[in-house]
Parts: structure tokens; sequence; C-alpha cells
């Protein structure tokens, strides 16, 4: 059974930093891409970043470029997002999943970690 | 980016009908469809890839259909567990983008 667990989430001052976790088991994680895809309290999915099964293509959102870098370690079956420069519209769950070249879906899910961004 | 509009924005439905929630796209994504259920605190679920194709796992009275700009998700007989939101999800291009979602609620 496949399994993302999210973790790093927390209440963070804006303009502060926070590293988000996700650990996979049960899938053979260094032959597919991993997302991170986000939602903030209340309304819809916003996809944030792709990388690809090596860590050699990475994709962000126009609203977090330059501020997250999506990262991953193979070794640890990890995939990482580093968010810097926080704004308060970064608040929201923060979700892990794996995405499925072939269709551009998202077949498995974490389940969530929050990020508040509050003074 | 491509924009996904998502119809109606809710809607009340008794267990056994049958619903059927659209999704636009505002250019052409041939077959790049995908549809997610998702419950009050909990992770979206993927249902339909491809526009089409169930997930594994995902009941058979779930069905989706289209293909351009124009697609459908149809619940066959609705079951007291389905009533949650549903968005649709464009494959076609970076950035992915998300319908707004469908809130299937109980009449």
């Amino acid at each position: 059974e496949v399994q993302l667990v999210e973790s790093g989430g927390g209440l963070v001052q804006p303009g502060g930093s926070l590293r988000l976790s996700c650990a996979a088991s049960g899938v053979t994680f260094s032959s597919h891409w991993m997302s991170w895809v986000r939602q903030a309290p209340g309304k819809g999915l916003e996809w944030v970043a792709n990388i690809k099964e090596d860590g050699s293509e990475k994709f962000y959102v126009d609203s977090v470029k330059g501020r997250f870098t999506i990262s991953r370690d193979n070794a640890k079956k990890s995939v990482y997002l580093q968010m810097n420069s926080l704004r308060a519209e970064d608040t929201a769950v923060y979700y892990c999943a794996r995405y499925y070249y072939g269709s551009g879906s998202y077949d498995y899910w974490g389940q969530g970690t929050l990020v508040t961004v509050s003074s | 980016d491509i924009q996904m509009t998502q119809s109606p924005s809710s809607l009340s439905a008794s267990v056994g009908d049958r619903v059927t929630i659209t999704c636009r796209a505002s250019q052409s994504i041939g077959s790049y469809l995908n549809w997610y259920q998702q419950k009050p605190g909990i992770a979206p679920k993927l249902l339909i890839y491809g526009a089409s194709s169930l997930q594994s796992g995902v009941p058979s009275r779930f069905s989706g259909s289209g293909s351009g700009t124009d697609f459908t998700v149809t619940i066959s007989s609705l079951q007291p567990e389905d009533f949650a939101t549903y968005y649709c999800q464009q494959g076609y291009s970076t950035p992915a983008t998300f319908g707004q979602g469908t809130k299937v609620e109980i009449k």
C-alpha cells in the first residue's frame, strides 16, 4: 500500500521560512515524479511544484517561483519543499502527491500538513 | 494558464439520484482531464484519469466522458458516501489547474 506522510508544517511569521517533508512507503519512489499541492482554508486546490524522478527537472507555480524549492532524496524516499519569504497568502494545507506523468494526474496523496503564516 | 470551470458550484441530491457534474477547459486539453473527490478534512482522492478511466478501487457507479474542452463525471446512483466536493484538473500543460469544485450535498 502506498503511503505518503507529510511533516514540518506550523505557524510562521511573514517573511519566515519552513521546510516540509514527505516520506513515501510502499512505492518505487525513484520511478515517479512527485508534487506538492496546496489548499487554502475553505478554498480549492492549487498545484505548487513538481519534481522529476531523478530531480533533474523542477516546475513551480508562478506565485512561489524564487521563494520555494522542491527537492528529493531517493535513498530516503522523501520529497521536500523549502519555503522562504512566506506570505499570508501561502497559508494552506500542503499535500504531497505522486504525479502520474502519463495522464498528468495525482494518484496518491498524503494527509496534508497545515502551514499558517501570521504575525 | 488553462482555466477550468465547473458547473454547478453546488447541488443537492438524494440517495439513488443520477448526478452529473460538468467541467470546461479554456482551451483544448485532449483527454488530459482528471476528477477527484474530497471529503472535509481529508486529502483528495483520484476517481477518474484520462477523462474516462476509472482509478483502481473506485466504484463503477462513477464514470467520466468528454474530450477537447468539455467533460463530465456522472454518478449513476448516488450513495451516502458520495456526498463530497468534486474537482476536475487538467494534466495537459504546466501549471496543472483545477476547477473551483462542485459540492454535492444531501437533499
